[in-house]
């Protein structure tokens, strides 16, 4: 079956723009992570949607905002972007509902560069 | 603060011994911890889930353990092959933190014919 979706693959940005990254789940899969990674902090999380409803929301500022459709595909925002946004955006499906755990599988990412 | 310590020093090990990397924790009680593997420009691809209340869990070559008591797992790869050279890295979540992960910074390995 197909796995993580992630668009686009690539994106350079000027400062001070706003950008959009999609990302489409594993079909069947109702949870939707959102991770920044970089060199120097790592994975770090950044929100989680679960049918169309934010559950948990990790220690990043108003900028970085996201949601999760009907279709459970997900999107994640950066307004007024800076230069240290630049890092590995990842988004990771589950099968997490309600009370069960499961490992995520993780998209190939998209590579952001602002210069 | 809640902290995960992972080797930052790679790893590097001959063709067929058994690799052990280490997840050190503080500040946390997880309810679950999982195993990760990371290819350069890749995203992390899911290789194992132990719960707090298990001690050990197996699949093909690798093993985790998880001592809740100690604050650690530590992760083998027996039989170790080139193919096993990646970053590996671990990750926690508790019932606090709902459904996120909590990343260590990940061990290299490196497996040397």
């Amino acid at each position: 079956k197909a796995g993580v979706t992630q668009t686009p693959r690539y994106l350079i940005k000027t400062r001070g723009q706003q950008v959009t990254l999609s990302c489409s789940p594993i079909s069947g899969h109702r949870s939707v992570s959102w991770y920044q990674q970089t060199p120097g902090q790592g994975l770090q999380f950044l929100f989680e949607y679960f049918s169309e409803t934010q559950r948990n929301k990790g220690n990043f500022p108003g900028r970085f905002s996201g949601r999760q459709f009907s279709n459970s595909r997900s999107e994640m925002n950066v307004s007024t972007l800076e230069l240290g946004d630049s890092a590995l955006y990842l988004c990771a499906s589950s099968l997490a509902g309600t009370g069960e755990i499961y490992g995520y599988t993780f998209g190939s990412g998209t590579r952001l560069t602002v210069v | 603060s809640q902290k995960i310590e992972q080797n930052s020093e790679a790893l590097n090990i001959q063709e067929g011994k058994t690799a052990t990397l280490t997840c050190n924790y503080t500040n946390y009680s997880p309810a679950y911890l999982q195993w990760y593997r990371q290819d350069p420009g890749r995203g992390p691809v899911f290789l194992l889930l132990i719960r707090e209340n298990e001690k050990e869990k197996r699949k093909e070559r690798l093993k985790v353990t998880f001592d809740t008591t100690l604050k650690q797992s530590l992760f083998h790869i027996t039989a170790s092959q080139p193919a096993d050279s990646a970053t590996y890295l671990c990750a926690l979540a508790s019932p606090n933190s709902g459904y996120a992960l909590n990343f260590g910074k990940g061990t290299s390995l490196l497996v040397t014919p």
